[in-house]
């Protein structure tokens, strides 16, 4: 059973423009998300954070969103660089937990 | 700040034989937790360590364990190798300790049965 999910496996987009990239969830428990950067053969990267608290989360071209109604999170690039080509992960975390979920993956791919 | 780290970066065993791998967390992390990448499965929680103790254990074999020391170095053993255990191994750290910790990882160790 996959409590998270990324039902796109890829997304292409032009430089300049926004990258959306969805997750949803199954499990009501999740009170903590994250998403990370990934490249082949390397470790992934940490890029934002939302806890259930909040709706919103900026860091500077990153914006995570947090819808808890529809168990559902998004993250906005903005603008989107060719360097952002990569595959990201969504991950949740459980109340007290360490013990991160991750969905399969989105690879994003920024064209010049 | 050093990041995360993590040794060998490479193995390759044969079938039967036994491993151990080394995570080194940042500095003043206390938590360090293990995952196995695969193409089929993604990325899977094996174990989590907290101030030595194992906090939370994933759905592996007992043949996959781990240890953490009281500098907060971990590793993870796995014995008794068979094929499908080729996997990127991850570990990853944060404070712990506290509710929503970011966790940073390692560049993994890529292990190869053969």
């Amino acid at each position: 059973d996959q409590q998270v999910k990324q039902n796109s496996p890829s997304l292409s987009v032009q430089e300049g423009r926004i990258s959306i990239l969805n997750c949803d969830y199954t499990n009501s428990m999740f009170d903590y998300f994250l998403w990370y950067k990934k490249y082949p053969a390397e470790g992934p990267t940490f890029l934002i954070s939302i806890s259930s608290i909040k709706d919103k989360n900026e860091d500077g071209r990153f914006t995570v969103f947090l819808n808890k109604s529809a168990k559902h999170l998004s993250l906005h690039i903005v603008p989107s660089q060719p360097g952002d080509s990569a595959v990201y992960f969504c991950a949740a975390s459980g109340v007290g937990s360490e013990k991160l979920v991750f969905g399969k993956g989105t690879k994003l791919t920024v064209n010049p | 700040k050093a990041g995360v780290t993590q040794t060998p970066r490479y193995l390759i065993k044969t079938r039967g034989q036994q491993v151990t791998l080394s995570c080194s967390p940042i500095s003043g992390h206390r938590s360090v937790s293990w995952y196995q990448q695969t193409p089929g499965q993604g990325l899977q929680f094996l174990f989590e360590y907290f101030s030595e103790t194992q906090r939370n254990k994933g759905n592996f074999p007992g043949r996959f364990s781990g240890r953490q020391f009281s500098n907060s170095r971990s590793e993870m053993n796995v014995s008794t190798l068979e094929l499908g255990d080729s996997a990127l191994y991850l570990c990853a750290s944060s404070l712990g300790g506290t509710a929503w910790n970011e966790q940073f990882f390692g560049p993994g160790t890529r292990l190869t049965v053969l």
